[in-house]
């Protein structure tokens, strides 16, 4: 069964700490991508990476980071600088044009 | 810089009722226009893909066109059903050397009442 699994489906973080959101597709594509999504806002991109061991910021990487050190697998991890977390968070691929995304089922990370 | 408006935020029909979903976007230099769906805490459901060389694409029930000098976008849905209720969502790839991203827009939540 091909696609996008994300984890965990619910992720809480606390005061100062560090967690990390899992994506991994089965699909075989080179792009992977880390989006956030906020109330009443569209889909802001995080980091995306077009091939292995390699990434590049989005529009808001700030307080984050990533790794992609095997194909099918994108970490996403929340740092402590990040000062305003609690949001939806969707990773997608895609082939290497990045024409279709496909999308995971997201993460959606609340602050205790 | 791009920007991708949807109108109206929110629409409520009745079961059967033809509908049209906007969006807007500000840079008509794009390389494609994306509908997407998305079911409340899911992930985003592709549905038409507009190249910017084309004027509409259907599938279904659903027609999609692409007016790119006015930057607009129309998704027409046809014969509603309450399963057609989610939030849409309008996406534009810029066109830009080296990678093109996506730029979405704030979506239109439908309800389809029966």
């Amino acid at each position: 069964d091909g696609g996008i699994t994300q984890s965990p489906k619910y992720l809480f973080r606390k005061e100062g700490q560090n967690v990390t959101l899992s994506c991994e597709q089965n699909l075989n594509h080179d792009a992977m991508y880390w989006y956030r999504q906020d109330p009443g806002q569209g889909l802001r991109l995080i980091y995306y990476s077009q091939i292995v061991n390699d990434f590049q910021k989005g529009d808001i990487a700030e307080g984050y980071s990533v790794s992609r050190e095997k194909k099918e697998s994108f970490p996403l991890t929340v740092t402590s600088a990040q000062k305003n977390p609690t949001a939806f968070y969707l990773c997608a691929s895609s082939e290497m044009d990045g024409n279709i995304q496909y999308f995971g089922a997201g993460t959606r990370l609340s602050v205790l | 810089k791009q920007e991708v408006t949807q109108i109206p935020a929110a629409l409520s029909v009745p079961e059967g009722e033809n509908l049209v979903l906007n969006c807007s976007f500000t840079d008509s230099a794009i390389y494609n226009l994306q509908w997407f769906r998305q079911d409340p805490g899911k992930g985003l459901t592709s549905l038409l893909l507009i190249q910017s060389s084309q004027r509409e694409q259907t599938s279904g029930r659903l027609n999609a066109s692409l007016d790119k000098s006015s930057g607009r976008s129309t998704l027409y849905i046809a014969a509603s059903q309450p399963g057609d209720s989610a939030t849409y969502l309008c996406a534009v790839r810029r066109m830009n050397t080296g990678f093109q991203k996506l730029v979405f827009g704030t979506g239109t939540r439908l309800l389809v009442s029966p």
